[in-house]
């Protein structure tokens, strides 16, 4: 079965500076890989995936993900942090099946100071 | 626009009372999802359904149904509420295109509080 680790469970960054959050998975197979951010009191909104190929991934609003098969990780960048960036951000695993089903870690709250 | 619509938002409940959470999608995607999120678990699936007309249990599924009503529609049914089902409800769907499983869109979530 997969499993996905954020060791981290609150980040504070400063404005402007760089952001890595950082994820660990455990999956047998090449798995699917995600970031999702959510703002209070919202769902989940999708910042960017891994399925195969460039192991470099852009996403939505600056983000990028890099994909370490020998490290087992997925860790999420972003190399100026606004302020509107603060949210809780979850890294999740899915299986190679045909409907998907997806196991999320824990999530890492960031924090953005001026 | 496009989405997961779930229905309600808010609900606050007494132990022992049942209660139905709605979710459609207008994606028409085949698979469809209900998740529970706590503080410090991250979100854990409770059932999900493939495919209209199957229904199967996720990770924590006890004390909860579900009904897959056609391809737009999935709800979670809670017959006796427990204080421990105290959470917030997350609604998803998805689809596979060209043998690849899409991302999933999730809903706003169901506030639901159980006294």
């Amino acid at each position: 079965a997969q499993s996905v680790t954020q060791p981290d469970i609150h980040i504070t960054v400063s404005e402007g500076a760089s952001l890595e959050l950082r994820c660990n998975y455990s999956y047998g197979a090449t798995p699917y890989l995600f970031w999702y951010v959510q703002s209070p009191g919202q769902g989940l909104q999708l910042l960017l995936k891994y399925f195969s190929g460039d192991t470099l991934v852009q996403g939505i609003k600056g983000f990028e993900a890099e994909f370490k098969r020998s490290q087992s990780s997925f860790n999420l960048r972003k190399p100026s942090v606004h302020w509107s960036d603060a949210a809780e951000y979850f890294c999740a695993v899915g299986a190679d099946t045909g409907f998907q089903k997806l196991v999320f870690g824990t999530g890492t709250r960031l924090l953005v100071s001026p | 626009n496009a989405g997961v619509t779930q229905t309600p938002k808010f609900q606050v409940l007494k132990t022992g009372q049942s209660m139905t959470l709605q979710c459609a999608q207008d994606m028409n995607h085949n698979s469809m999802y209900w998740y529970r999120q706590d503080p410090g678990m991250g979100l854990r699936l409770i059932y999900y359904s493939a495919s209209e007309g199957t229904t199967d249990k996720g990770e924590v599924p006890n004390g909860y149904n579900v009904s897959r009503l056609n391809k737009r529609e999935f709800s979670l049914r809670l017959e006796s509420a427990a204080p421990s089902q105290t959470s917030v409800y997350f609604c998803a769907s998805s689809e596979v295109q060209g043998r690849i499983n899409q991302p999933q869109h999730f809903g706003d979530g169901t506030r639901l509080s159980i006294l």
